[in-house]
């Protein structure tokens, strides 16, 4: 375990429909970063919150967004799914600045098949 | 933007030292590392270098930096069956407070032949 959770593992979804994944980072993290895994793209980061505030973008297309709350736990939207956006979506936390550990953790995973 | 390429295969002997292979456009890389990903699972983190590092040693791995060449390497002793897996490089830069993601390579498949 390796203290990052997310939440279901699995889902099967139809095209169209809207889905929200759910991230609880390491305790004592601040950051949630999410990313997308797929056999064409490869892994590709999506976008961090710190804290509750978005930090940075990478390439997150408009139908998705994210927010962090203030337990920290994040979501990641997914809407007018498309069969492109089956993927492996992870999320990974890292260390607060100043403790000298510039390890990200990843969770195992959560896979989205759209049919 | 930046890029990180590795070799899609690497195939090695048990018993034998497996050397994975990167390299990386981003000059203002600040951390780099590697993780390991088995069937199914997510990314496990191996160890990671701080970009002013020539080498790091943890147990069986070795890393190895040629900042001027942008270059970095996984040296894995004593390759087990256990050690089949795809080994992701990454990289990150870190500007205005915050990391802005890990950068991937594709991924390197480790084959164990007995």
């Amino acid at each position: 375990d390796s203290g990052v959770t997310q939440t279901p593992k699995h889902l099967i979804t139809a095209t169209g429909q809207r889905v929200t994944l759910r991230c609880s980072p390491r305790s004592g993290d601040l950051s949630v970063y999410w990313y997308q895994q797929s056999l064409d793209q490869g892994l590709q980061f999506l976008i961090h919150y710190y804290n509750g505030e978005e930090r940075a973008k990478g390439n997150i297309l408009e139908r998705f967004s994210a927010q962090q709350f203030p337990d920290l736990h994040s979501e990641l939207n997914l809407s007018s799914l498309e069969l492109g956006d089956s993927a492996l979506y992870f999320c990974a936390s890292s260390p607060r600045p100043g403790t000298g550990n510039y390890g990200y953790t990843f969770g195992s995973g959560t896979r989205l098949t759209v049919v | 933007g930046e890029d990180v390429e590795q070799s899609l295969f690497l195939s090695v002997r048990e018993g034998d030292s497996s050397v994975i292979n990167c390299t990386y456009t981003d000059s203002s890389s600040t951390y780099l590392y590697w993780y390991k990903q088995e069937p199914g699972a997510g990314l496990q983190l191996l160890t990671y270098i701080f970009s002013n590092m020539d080498m790091k040693q943890d147990q069986r791995l070795t890393v190895l930096l040629n900042k001027k060449d942008k270059h970095l390497s996984l040296r894995i002793a004593d390759t087990q069956t256990g050690d089949s897996a795809i080994y992701f490089c990454a990289e990150s830069s870190y500007s205005g407070g915050g990391a802005d993601g890990l950068t991937f390579g594709k991924g390197t498949h480790l084959i164990i032949q007995p």
